[in-house]
């Protein structure tokens, strides 16, 4: 079956400080992957994804993400965290099936500390 | 968000009561995405339409029905059927790429 896993519920990382939030897929095929990020009551907005090409993604508002086939990771970084960044980040891959149906990991809840 | 809208942004369902979240776009994206958020389990697929007058049922559909008359539109009704209704209700299109586009979402609370 074809899962997402963001296996830290919440991160916390200073202000200045590089940032990591953490996603290992689950696919048959090639993976599709995206990470968004959600402020409180609103809905997702999309930072960047990964579809074929070269394993870092540059994204919006400074992150990226480095796609690693071998450990079927997709982490999320940043080297300098500000406090604004702090959100609900979520992971999500397309299945491969055809049927444009995306999975969405559990979501990180990123805190960053002045 | 810009170019989705969902409303109301919260609603208040009695029991028994059928309830409509509308969900309207101006993309021109082709496919519709319902998606349902709950604290600690992400974002579950209710329904789904890749085209005008065609749906899909998504991992989690029963107690909720949708339409998909225009291309602009691609209203939720949650039923008396769905037992437990109290969500974040999120409503996304696709464009001709891979990515999904989010509108600001629906809450949900059962009085």
């Amino acid at each position: 079956a074809q899962s997402v896993a963001q296996p830290e519920d919440q991160v916390n990382v200073a202000e200045g400080n590089p940032l990591t939030v953490k996603c290992t897929y689950s696919v048959s095929g090639n993976p599709y992957l995206f990470w968004y990020v959600q402020y409180p009551n609103r809905g997702l907005q999309f930072l960047l994804k990964y579809i074929t090409g070269d394993n870092l993604v540059k994204g919006s508002y400074g992150f990226e993400a480095e796609f690693n086939k071998s450990q079927t990771s997709f982490h999320l970084k940043k080297p300098s965290a500000l406090v604004s960044d702090s959100a609900l980040y979520f992971c999500a891959v397309r299945e491969s099936s055809g049927t444009y149906k995306y999975i969405f990991g559990t979501g990180t809840r990123l805190k960053v500390l002045a | 968000d810009g170019g989705i809208t969902q409303s109301p942004k919260y609603l208040f369902r009695k029991e028994g009561q059928n309830v409509t979240l509308s969900c309207e776009q101006n993309l021109n994206h082709d496919a519709m995405y319902w998606y349902r958020q709950d604290p600690g389990q992400g974002l579950r697929l209710i329904y789904y339409s890749q085209i005008v007058n065609d749906f899909q049922k998504g991992d989690i559909a029963e107690g909720y029905s949708v339409s998909r008359e225009k291309k602009e539109s691609f209203p939720l009704t949650v039923t008396s059927a769905q037992k437990n209704p109290t969500a974040f209700y999120l409503c996304a299109t696709r464009q001709a790429g891979e990515t999904q586009y989010f509108g600001p979402g629906t809450r949900l609370l059962v009085l």
